[in-house]
């Protein structure tokens, strides 16, 4: 099985400016996840989707959403550039499907470095 | 606050060493995953270990979940330039959170 696919892999913005990242998860695999990665803050949750429905949050500002398609795919939008956003962007999915599983496979990342 | 606790936050040590690091918690977790990450790469999947008490063996990587499943530890021998990366633990509690340690940073030189 291929593995899950994150594009771009780099991203250079100006303060100000909106974003939008693309993940693919494992095929087969209904939940993605994504994560923030600083080095002060370490791995942090933004938002889970599964079947197109979001189904956790964590504590980001409104600015940062995300969605997810029929073919499970999801994308994730940072509006309003800052400083601050620039990180390590981690999209990792999960099958969800057969009972309940905790394991996370993640994506390569997009690093984001806003200007 | 971090709900699992990972130590030590950083280890350096001499190809050949062998090293040790943990991952605590004072909740119960049904299933505890170890990743490790490279600098700009996604964390990968290294085990889960799912049962209290189980030892799993990953090559020279030796994986251990306690008996009350709050704890495990990841004990690398005769450590390689190639482990260096830096060591995450991740679990779900009991309130169904997945929950990630801020990661161990594993240097090992030649």
């Amino acid at each position: 099985k291929a593995g899950v696919t994150q594009t771009p892999r780099y991203l250079i913005k100006t303060r100000g400016q909106q974003v939008t990242l693309s993940c693919s998860p494992i095929s087969g695999h209904r939940s993605v996840s994504w994560y923030q990665q600083t080095p002060g803050q370490g791995l942090q949750f933004l938002f889970e989707y599964f079947s197109e429905t979001q189904r956790n949050k964590g504590n980001f500002p409104g600015r940062f959403s995300g969605r997810q398609f029929s073919n499970s795919r999801s994308e994730m939008n940072v509006s309003t550039l800052e400083l601050g956003d620039s990180a390590l962007y981690l999209c990792a999915s999960q099958s969800r499907t057969s009972g309940y599983t905790d394991t996370q496979y993640f994506g390569p990342g997009t690093r984001l470095t806003v200007l | 606050t971090q709900l699992l606790e990972q130590s030590p936050q950083f280890l350096s040590i001499q190809e050949g060493e062998n090293l040790t690091v943990y991952c605590n918690s004072s909740s119960v977790f049904s299933s505890l995953q170890w990743y490790r990450q490279e600098p700009g790469e996604g964390p990968v999947l290294l085990v889960t270990v799912v049962t209290g008490g189980e030892v799993k063996k990953l090559k020279r990587l030796t994986f251990q979940f306690g008996d009350a499943r709050k704890d495990s530890s990841l004990h690398i021998t005769a450590a390689q330039p190639g482990d260096t990366g830096l060591y995450l633990c991740s679990g779900t509690d009991s309130w169904g959170k997945l929950q990630f340690g801020a990661g161990t940073q594993v240097v090992v030189t030649p």
